[in-house]
C-alpha cells in the first residue's frame, strides 16, 4: 500500500539552528501539505502546494520557515532559525485533489 | 457514550456501546469533511468522509452525518472496541483547497 514518507522520525536541535524536514508523497498525488501539530492540538496547515506551485502559505512564518517542491513532487520544510516555540510535530499529507488526504507518520522535532 | 450536538474534547465510553463525536465547522461553503484518527505518535488516518450533497454516510462500523443548516458534522462508532482509543479530528475543505482541522476529541474506551 502506498504511504507518504517522511523522514527524520524525530530531530533534535538547538535552537537558533537551521533544520529540515523531507516529505515523498503518494506517487501521482498533485497536492502536497505541510502541517504543524503542537502537542494536544489540532494539525494546523502550514503551506499548501499544487504539483509545483505553492497554493496557499498564509500561515508559513515566512521570516524563518520556507517550504519548496521543485519538481512537483518530493517537498522540503526548513525552519532557520528554530526557536523553542517551533518544537512540535510536522506533518506532511497529499491528495490526488477531490478526495482524502493521506499523512506520513510526521517529524518530531525538539528545540533545546 | 453518546453526546448529541455539542462538541467535547473528551469522551469516554464503555467497551461494546455506541458512541458519537461532534465537530462544528467553521465554513458554511465548505464542500467535503473528513474524519481522521489520530494515534499517540502517529499521522492521522483516514476514516471516513462526506460531500456537501450528502447528509449521511456509511461505513464499517461508522456512520457521519452532516447538517449543513447548523454546519454540524458527527461521527458514529458502533460497538465500541479498545481499538477505538485515540483523537478523533474532522477536517474541511472547499474545491480541495485549504484543508483545515477543527479542535478533537479523545476518546477513551473503559473494559
Amino acid at each position: 500500500e502506498a504511504e507518504v514518507a517522511q523522514s527524520p522520525r524525530y530531530k533534535i536541535t538547538e535552537k537558533s539552528q537551521a533544520v529540515a524536514f523531507w516529505c515523498d508523497p503518494i506517487s501521482g498525488h498533485a497536492t502536497l501539505y505541510w502541517y504543524r501539530q503542537i502537542l494536544g492540538q489540532g494539525p494546523e496547515l502550514l503551506v499548501q502546494f499544487q504539483d509545483e506551485s505553492v497554493v496557499d502559505d498564509s500561515q508559513l512564518p515566512k521570516d524563518r520557515f520556507s517550504a519548496e517542491r521543485l519538481k512537483g513532487v518530493d517537498s522540503t520544510l526548513k525552519i532557520q532559525p528554530a526557536e523553542l516555540g517551533d518544537s512540535a510535530m510536522y506533518l506532511c499529507a497529499s491528495s490526488k485533489g477531490s478526495g482524502e488526504a493521506f499523512f506520513g507518520q510526521g517529524t518530531r522535532l525538539t528545540v533545546v | 457514550g453518546e453526546n448529541v450536538g455539542l462538541h467535547l474534547p473528551t469522551l469516554s465510553v464503555q467497551e461494546g456501546d455506541n458512541s458519537i463525536i461532534n465537530c462544528a465547522y467553521s465554513n458554511s461553503a465548505s464542500d467535503y469533511f473528513i474524519w481522521y484518527k489520530q494515534e499517540s505518535g502517529k499521522g492521522p488516518q483516514f476514516i471516513i468522509d462526506i460531500r456537501s450533497n450528502m447528509d449521511k454516510r456509511q461505513g464499517q462500523r461508522v456512520t457521519v452525518l452532516l447538517n449543513k443548516t447548523v454546519k454540524h458534522l458527527s461521527l458514529q462508532i458502533a460497538a465500541t472496541q479498545p481499538g477505538d482509543s485515540a483523537v478523533y479530528f474532522c477536517a474541511e475543505t472547499l474545491n480541495d483547497y485549504k484543508l483545515s482541522f477543527g479542535a478533537g476529541t479523545t476518546v477513551t474506551v473503559r473494559a
